[in-house]
């Protein structure tokens, strides 16, 4: 399978844990983004990779949230102190190099549900 | 802070007829994206238009795009069952990478 890859599929976790998910992006694409979507709404940005470089934050990132690509390849997006609003499905997409926001390709996404 | 509405959010209707799912957006922008969700599935992209008057087609589906009236509309002919899913239109978020999502239409075809 040579799609986006994200893990794991569905997290259930009480409050106040920390979780981490995983995103193995397309093989020869540079760029990652980290989106958020909630039932009924559409997908929210949250944050963008260029290889191993953060460089762009959404405010929807508050200071629990933080996402790495130590190595420009795969990334992952931990939430501490996980609170119910986080519940949602966590979207990690992919570009290949080439002029900003071409086209992105999506992961099944992790669903995560904080009870 | 760039808005971008679809409509309608739902709509039911039935196999064979046509029908057109409007995107406006409220700031300029030269590229468009459509997205297709079936449910518990991710976002599989349909068309991603570049110009002011780019027109793509693709079986049922047809998407065209005027940038000055930041508007872009997705038609569908002769619907068919498999066409239900929710569609999602975006827009670059203000010459930035990443995008901004329409909340979606949950389209409903029933034979």
């Amino acid at each position: 399978d040579t799609g986006v890859s994200q893990d794991p599929r569905h997290k259930i976790t009480k409050r106040g844990q920390n979780v981490t998910f995983r995103c193995d992006p397309i093989s020869e694409h540079n760029r990652l983004y980290w989106y958020r979507q909630t039932l009924g709404q559409g997908p929210e940005f949250l944050t963008y990779f260029q290889n191993e470089a953060q460089l762009e934050k959404s405010r929807l990132l508050s200071d629990r949230f933080s996402a790495e690509r130590p190595k420009g390849s795969f990334s992952t997006l931990e939430i501490q102190r996980t609170e119910q609003g986080d519940s949602a499905m966590y979207l990690c997409a992919s570009s290949p190099p080439g002029p900003r926001n071409t086209e992105a390709f999506f992961g099944q996404g992790t669903r995560l549900t904080v009870v | 802070e760039l808005k971008v509405e679809q409509n309608p959010l739902f709509l039911s209707m039935q196999e064979g007829k046509n029908y057109t799912i409007y995107c406006n957006y409220s700031t300029t922008s030269d590229r468009l994206y459509w997205y297709r969700q079936d449910p518990g599935k991710s976002l599989e992209s349909l068309f991603v238009l570049l110009s002011n008057g780019a027109v793509k087609q693709e079986g049922r589906l047809m998407a065209s795009l005027d940038t000055k009236a930041r508007l872009s509309t997705l038609h569908i002919t002769a619907a068919v069952h498999d066409l239900s899913a929710t569609y999602f239109c975006a827009v670059e978020r203000g010459g930035a990478d990443g995008l901004t999502f329409g909340k979606g239409t949950h389209l409903i075809i029933q034979p």
